[in-house]
């Protein structure tokens, strides 16, 4: 199957400050993205979807100035925690896919600390 | 709102078959998947199965779908040490939306 990236896989940073995490397809043409949180025991939380060229749609409860989204190619999309604090820390996870009707093919997550 | 749930742990032993179920809540949903998650890699889609069907077989793995009482299984048979990961029921809308069950940790044992 496709493969889908994430970097860092793990970062640790102090609170107030900024992290951007991101996620690239890397054998195909990503025409939409997707951005998971995931806490310890607990499903996937959709956060936002992304399609190329266009400003994210964000679920409901996820902050837009919080959580940065660009997705500015199709096989990139970047994640900022801006002003990160410690009730950020979690998993995030992004997916992509070619087409509307595509197969989701999921990064192996990052593990943000903020301390 | 919608919900997506599944039990968090099944034991099983090498060489039987493995069962894990899943509720969901949302009668609108277009498909639905199961996906297994290994330590420190992502999510790989193992099988899913469009709403209006009751049953799908793919080698080793039956989904059996109870649209009625909103209710989703994954049969493993034969179940290996290599199966040994978290799984998660999805279910998707026709845009491609995922919602999540927490996942369902099956330990296999020799």
């Amino acid at each position: 199957g496709a493969v889908v990236s994430q970097h860092p896989s793990r970062v640790i940073c102090k609170s107030g400050t900024s992290v951007k995490i991101e996620c690239r397809s890397l054998d195909f043409q990503a025409t939409t993205m997707f951005w998971y949180r995931q806490f310890p025991k607990q499903s996937l939380m959709l956060m936002a979807t992304s399609n190329e060229g266009s400003k994210a749609t964000y679920e409901q409860g996820v902050e837009k100035d919080k959580f940065l989204i660009n997705h500015a190619s199709l096989t990139l999309s970047t994640l900022t925690v801006t002003s990160a604090h410690p009730e950020d820390s979690s998993f995030y996870i992004c997916s992509a896919r070619e087409s509307l009707a595509g197969e989701q093919f999921f990064g192996p997550g990052t593990r943000l600390t903020v301390l | 709102g919608e919900d997506v749930e599944q039990s968090l742990f099944l034991s099983v032993r090498e060489g039987d078959s493995s069962v894990i179920n899943c509720t969901y809540t949302d009668s609108s949903s277009t498909y639905l998947y199961w996906y297994k998650q290994e330590p420190g890699a992502g999510l790989q889609l193992l099988t899913y199965i469009f709403s209006n069907m009751d049953m799908k077989q793919d080698q080793r793995l039956t989904v059996l779908l109870n649209k009625k009482d909103k209710h989703l299984s994954l049969r493993i048979a034969d179940t290996q040490t290599g199966d040994s990961a978290i799984y998660f029921c999805a279910e998707g809308d026709s845009w491609g939306k995922l919602q999540f069950g927490a996942g369902t940790q099956v330990v296999v044992t020799p």
